[in-house]
């Protein structure tokens, strides 16, 4: 079945970097998603990958993918208050056609002083 | 400005009426969505739209309705027939051959 987790909740330092994990099932996945949602806001997407590359880095942000684990994480570097939100990690299957995405059910981060 | 437009932010209805969400984007895409979101939860795909006057269920299409007249629009009926229809609704939206979804600023539905 198609199915992804995440932690739910991860507390960072203001300067520190923040490492959010996920892990999926499907190994079918053609690309994998990091959105992020400020709270009563709706979803901004940050990057994706595309299942044949195990690295993206996108200024801030560093998308590592282990297909063989089926592990997705999002670094952060420098994290920032402004970067408190929850981040939600999706994958879409190949049998989706772009049209189904599936999400874990987000992980919140809070960045204090 | 090019973008998603979800109308009204919040929404209150009673228990038994109906009620339909506005989704409008002026980006020309082809495929549009809606999305339920629920505390704790990731989101659910309600229904999809690929092409003009057609559309697919999704996950959880049971008490919803759509349709989809015009590219640009893509409105979601709640029908008395949903048995728990309080929830924040998203609308997104993909280029054709895209392989991005952008999302609206959501729609939190209460039903009292």
């Amino acid at each position: 079945g198609e199915d992804v987790e995440q932690s739910l909740f991860l507390s960072v330092r203001e300067g520190d970097s923040s490492v959010i994990n996920c892990t999926y099932t499907d190994s079918s996945s053609t690309y994998l998603y990091w959105y992020k949602q400020e709270p009563g806001a709706g979803l901004q997407l940050l990057t994706y990958i595309f299942s044949n590359m195990d690295m993206k880095q996108d200024q801030r942000l560093t998308v590592l993918l282990n297909k063989k684990d089926k592990h997705l994480s999002l670094r952060i570097a420098d994290t920032q208050t402004g970067d408190s939100a929850i981040y939600f990690c999706a994958e879409t299957p190949f049998s989706g056609g772009y049209n189904k995405l599936i999400f874990g059910a987000g992980t919140r981060l809070a960045v204090h002083p | 400005d090019g973008g998603i437009t979800q109308s009204p932010k919040y929404l209150f209805r009673k228990e038994g009426q109906n009620v339909t969400l506005s989704c409008e984007q002026n980006l020309n895409h082809d495929a549009m969505y809606w999305y339920r979101q629920d505390p704790g939860q990731g989101l659910r795909l309600i229904y999809y739209s690929q092409i003009v006057n057609d559309f697919q269920k999704g996950d959880i299409a049971e008490g919803y309705s759509v349709s989809r007249e015009k590219k640009e629009s893509f409105p979601l009926t709640v029908t008395s027939a949903q048995k728990n229809p309080t929830a924040f609704y998203l609308c997104a939206s993909r280029p054709g051959g895209g392989r991005e979804q952008f999302f609206g600023p959501g729609t939190r539905l209460t039903v009292l």
